[in-house]
Order: C-alpha cells, then sequence, then structure tokens
C-alpha cells in the first residue's frame, strides 16, 4: 500500500465549477501538507503550504486537513481553464524534512 | 524568481549508455534534489544533496549516482542505462533556512533509452 494515495483522474469540469481534489495517507506522523500544481511540460510549483488539521484559504483556493481522518483536500472556486493542470497532494512529518511523501497526482481539465 | 534549469528538456539515449543529467540552480540553495516522475507512481526521490560533495540516498537510488563538485550545479548520472530508466527526471533546489521549503522544480528532462 502506498504511503500517499491520490486518485489520478482524469476530472473534467465546465468553468466555474468547483473542483474538489483530495489525499488519503496512512503515516500518522505526517503534520506539514502541500498541494503543488503542475502544468504540461512544466515542473511542478508550490500552490498551498498547511501545517496540522484546519482550513487554509488563498484566493480561489481552500486546503482543508483532518488528520483524525488522514485525509487532506483541495478545493478550486470559480475553475478557470487557467486552473487546467495536475494537482500533486505531498507531505512530510517534520518542517524541515527534505524528504517528502508524494501523491500520484490528479489530472484536471476546466471546460471553456 | 528562483529558477532551476536542466540542460535537456528531452534526450533519447542507447541501453548501455552512461547518461548524464544536469541541473544548475540560481538562488545559492543548500539543498538539491532529483527525482523521476511516473504515471500514477508520482514523485519518487533518487539522490538528494544537501552541500557540495554531500550526498544521501532516496527512495530509488538503484542505477544511478549524482555528482555536486559546485554548491549551484548536480548531476545525474546514470551508469548503464536500462529501458526501466525511461521516465520524467526533475530536478529540484530548496532553502535549509526556510526549513527546506519550498522545493523549486525544473521543468523536467524526458528521457528514452531504447
Amino acid at each position: 500500500q502506498k504511503e500517499v494515495e491520490q486518485d489520478p483522474g482524469p476530472l473534467s469540469v465546465p468553468e466555474g465549477a468547483i473542483v474538489s481534489l483530495n489525499c488519503t495517507y496512512s503515516n500518522s506522523a505526517f503534520q506539514y501538507f502541500m498541494w503543488y500544481r503542475q502544468y504540461s511540460r512544466k515542473g511542478p510549483e508550490l500552490l498551498m503550504y498547511t501545517y496540522s488539521s484546519g482550513n487554509k484559504e488563498d484566493g480561489r483556493f481552500t486546503a482543508q486537513v483532518d488528520k483524525s481522518s488522514k485525509y487532506i483536500s483541495l478545493f478550486i472556486r470559480d475553475s478557470q481553464p487557467s486552473d487546467s493542470a495536475t494537482y500533486l497532494c505531498a507531505m512530510s512529518a517534520r518542517s524541515d524534512d527534505y524528504k517528502l511523501s508524494f501523491g500520484a497526482g490528479t489530472t484536471v481539465t476546466v471546460r471553456a | 524568481d528562483v529558477k532551476v534549469t536542466q540542460s535537456s528538456r528531452y534526450l533519447v539515449k542507447r541501453t548501455g549508455e552512461k547518461v548524464f543529467l544536469e541541473c544548475v540552480q540560481d538562488m545559492d540553495h543548500e539543498n538539491m534534489f532529483w527525482y523521476r516522475q511516473d504515471p500514477g507512481l508520482g514523485l519518487r526521490l533518487i539522490y538528494f544533496s544537501y552541500d557540495v560533495k554531500m550526498k544521501e540516498k532516496g527512495d530509488i537510488p538503484e542505477g544511478y549516482s549524482v555528482s555536486r563538485e559546485k554548491k549551484e550545479r548536480f548531476s545525474l548520472i546514470l551508469e548503464s542505462a536500462s529501458t526501466n530508466q525511461t521516465s520524467m527526471y526533475l530536478c529540484a533546489s530548496s532553502h535549509y533556512r526556510d526549513g527546506n521549503q519550498p522545493q523549486h522544480f525544473g521543468d523536467g528532462t524526458r528521457l528514452s533509452i531504447l
């Protein structure tokens, strides 16, 4: 069993819809959670970085962490075609961990 | 902006060849990483370096070696390329003082071994 599970999709939504992405994990020591966005033929870039449980909002993006369920989510409101990308979750046990555990990534297409 | 540059976007090599993938970062980051990215498997860490001439194995180091002679440059070496090393290779760097996050990625080298 992988340490981090992420549904690869693909996910296709109409413009303006809410996109919901999630990851589950098995290591209860994970406390730091990240979402990276990767456009086609580009490297991943950090989108959201959260610590422990709770919500974090940044513009149209909201990251949620539920440590009791070992489940994290990323919501994209008012989705745009420019949000079409692969979204990867990543996590670590300590803030200074160099080694991250990544999900496989979910490919999202937002249709105009 | 941090820039991580990988020398080749696409590379085609033959089985048994020695292959060099080069990566350069321009932000004086202490940490540099090599990952491979395969469909359904996500990013897997091959090697990590936290300083010049220092390296640590990641999750899948077999068949690979690395070299870091200068702080800004990190090379991945496939000693004798095999077809199962066909993949997308991503280099990343990060600043130790930032708590190692975020990692800044290059745009990848798509390597095909024939």
